[in-house]
């Protein structure tokens, strides 16, 4: 069956850093590709999509690309804040009725 | 929009007793998905319903749990007798047409 493979957390970055979050998926079909981010204590919020192969979603300095030939969509950002610390959930969907597939979350904390 | 509500947001009770959780989805939305959360297991779906049309909940753990869309624009996820392997976060979330979900802040249950 379909799943969504993360990167291992946490990762620990200082402020400024740059940042990689690696996120690869198994899918029959094109699914639909979904960055989620969780602050503590809150509810998950959707951070970008990206609908077919080669979009670029982008959000609050993030962005992730779907690459297709390589069944990934990694998440980078080019300086990270200490308000970026958060756990970060990759997650893919197929078919129209929204079920999201979810990978296991990746911790990221960032140091001033 | 106010986005996905959910109530109670924190609930606590003792074991035995029956907990009902409550969610309205956002406006529009055909598609309604409720999630647990725990450090154990990480985001668990549970049950969704698509139209108000439960379509798969091979997730709900046993049949203490039992979920209920009489209309467009509530839910409910009741735990009937709850145990202390209950506590944990529960979100509700909705969707249209696969193109990402929206989660609620949750609600934090507690059984003792």
């Amino acid at each position: 069956g379909d799943s969504v493979t993360q990167m291992e957390g946490p990762v620990t970055l200082s402020e400024e850093a740059f940042l990689t979050i690696n996120c690869t998926y198994t899918a029959t079909g094109y699914p639909s590709l979904f960055w989620y981010v969780q602050y503590p204590g809150e509810g998950l919020q959707l951070l970008l999509k990206a609908t077919k192969a080669d979009d670029k979603g982008s959000n609050k300095g993030f962005e992730a690309t779907y690459r297709k030939e390589t069944t990934s969509f990694h998440l980078e950002k080019g300086s990270v804040q200490v308000s970026d610390s958060a756990v970060y959930f990759c997650a893919l969907s197929s078919g129209n009725t929204g079920k999201l597939i979810f990978g296991q979350g990746t911790t990221l904390q960032v140091k001033p | 929009d106010a986005g996905v509500i959910q109530s109670p947001r924190h609930e606590v009770t003792e074991m035995g007793q029956e907990v009902t959780l409550r969610c309205k989805p956002i406006s529009g939305h055909n598609s309604l998905f409720w999630y647990r959360q725990t450090m154990m297991r990480g985001l668990e779906l549970l049950i969704y319903f698509n139209n108000n049309v439960p379509i798969d909940d091979s997730g709900m753990p046993e049949d203490r749990f039992s979920a209920k869309m009489p209309n467009a624009s509530f839910s409910t996820l009741k735990i009937q007798p709850s145990e202390p392997r209950d506590s944990a976060v529960y979100f509700c979330a909705s969707s249209f047409m696969g193109q990402g979900s929206y989660f609620g802040p949750g609600t934090r249950l507690t059984v003792t």
